[in-house]
C-alpha cells in the first residue's frame, strides 16, 4: 500500500511564475490536509479537502493560493505569481474519513524555492 | 486564535538518559491530540493519537499521557538513543483540522 505521494519534491520557481504541487493521498483516503513550514517555523494549516469539495480553507492567504482535489486525480495546490516569501516546505497528509481521531499520514513534502 | 505550546524548543541529552517534554492545548472541546515524530528532510510520522482523559499510550521506549482537564500531554523517552534525535510535534483536533505545535528538537548525543 504506497503511502501518500508528493510531487515535484523541489521545485525552483521565479518571482511572478505559478507553481502548482500535487498530492496523491494513500489509497482509499479521501481527505486530504495541506500544511506549509515557512523557514524556522512550525507546520501551519492551509486547506482541508474531500474529494471535489473544499471544507476548509481558513489557513489559505487570500490571494493566489487555491486548491483543489477532483474526482479523479491528485489533490492540486496552486499558487500563481509566486513571490519570495512563497518559499517553503508545503506538505500534504491524508486520511480515510476525517475523524479526529484518525492518524493523518504525510508525503514527503515539496520545497518551493522562489528566486 | 488556538495556542498549542510545546516546551522546551529544544533538548540535548546523553546516550541512555531519560527525557520528557509537554504539550499545552485548550482544555475546552476537546477532541484529540496527536503526537508526531519528525526526521530532518522526511515527513512527519504519526506516534500517538490520544483521546481520552487519562490516556496513556506507549511504544517502545516513548510512551505519552493525556490530560484533557488542564490542558497537557506529556511524552516520555526512556534511554535516549542517538536514532531519537528528531523533532518531536504535538497537534490539538479544532474543528476538522489538526494545529500543530511548534515543536520540541531532541538531540541525543552518543
Amino acid at each position: 500500500n504506497a503511502g501518500v505521494m508528493q510531487n515535484p519534491r523541489h521545485l525552483v520557481r521565479r518571482r511572478g511564475q505559478e507553481a502548482r504541487l500535487r498530492c496523491s493521498p494513500m489509497k482509499g483516503h479521501s481527505h486530504v490536509y495541506w500544511y506549509r513550514q515557512l523557514p524556522e517555523e512550525g507546520l501551519k494549516f492551509m486547506v482541508y479537502l474531500q474529494k471535489e469539495n473544499i471544507i476548509d480553507e481558513s489557513g489559505m492567504p487570500k490571494e493566489r493560493f487555491s486548491a483543489e482535489f477532483p474526482k479523479e486525480g491528485p489533490s492540486i495546490l496552486r499558487i500563481q505569481q509566486v513571490v519570495r516569501g512563497d518559499s517553503a516546505a508545503y506538505f500534504c497528509a491524508s486520511s480515510p474519513t476525517g475523524q479526529p481521531q484518525e492518524t493523518q499520514y504525510f508525503g514527503p513534502g515539496t520545497r518551493l524555492l522562489v528566486l | 486564535i488556538l495556542n498549542v505550546e510545546q516546551s522546551p524548543q529544544s533538548l540535548h541529552v546523553q546516550e541512555g538518559d531519560s527525557t520528557n517534554f509537554t504539550c499545552s492545548f485548550p482544555s475546552s472541546n476537546f477532541y484529540a491530540l496527536h503526537w508526531y515524530r519528525w526526521e530532518t528532510a522526511k515527513s512527519p510520522e504519526a506516534l500517538f493519537v490520544m483521546t481520552l482523559n487519562g490516556d496513556e499510550k506507549k511504544k517502545g521506549r516513548i510512551s505519552a499521557t493525556l490530560n484533557t482537564k488542564e490542558g497537557y500531554s506529556y511524552l516520555y523517552i526512556k534511554g535516549s538513543q542517538p536514532e531519537d534525535s528528531a523533532t518531536y510535534l504535538c497537534a490539538f483536533w479544532d474543528t476538522d483540522k489538526l494545529i500543530f505545535g511548534t515543536g520540541t528538537r531532541l538531540q541525543v548525543f552518543p
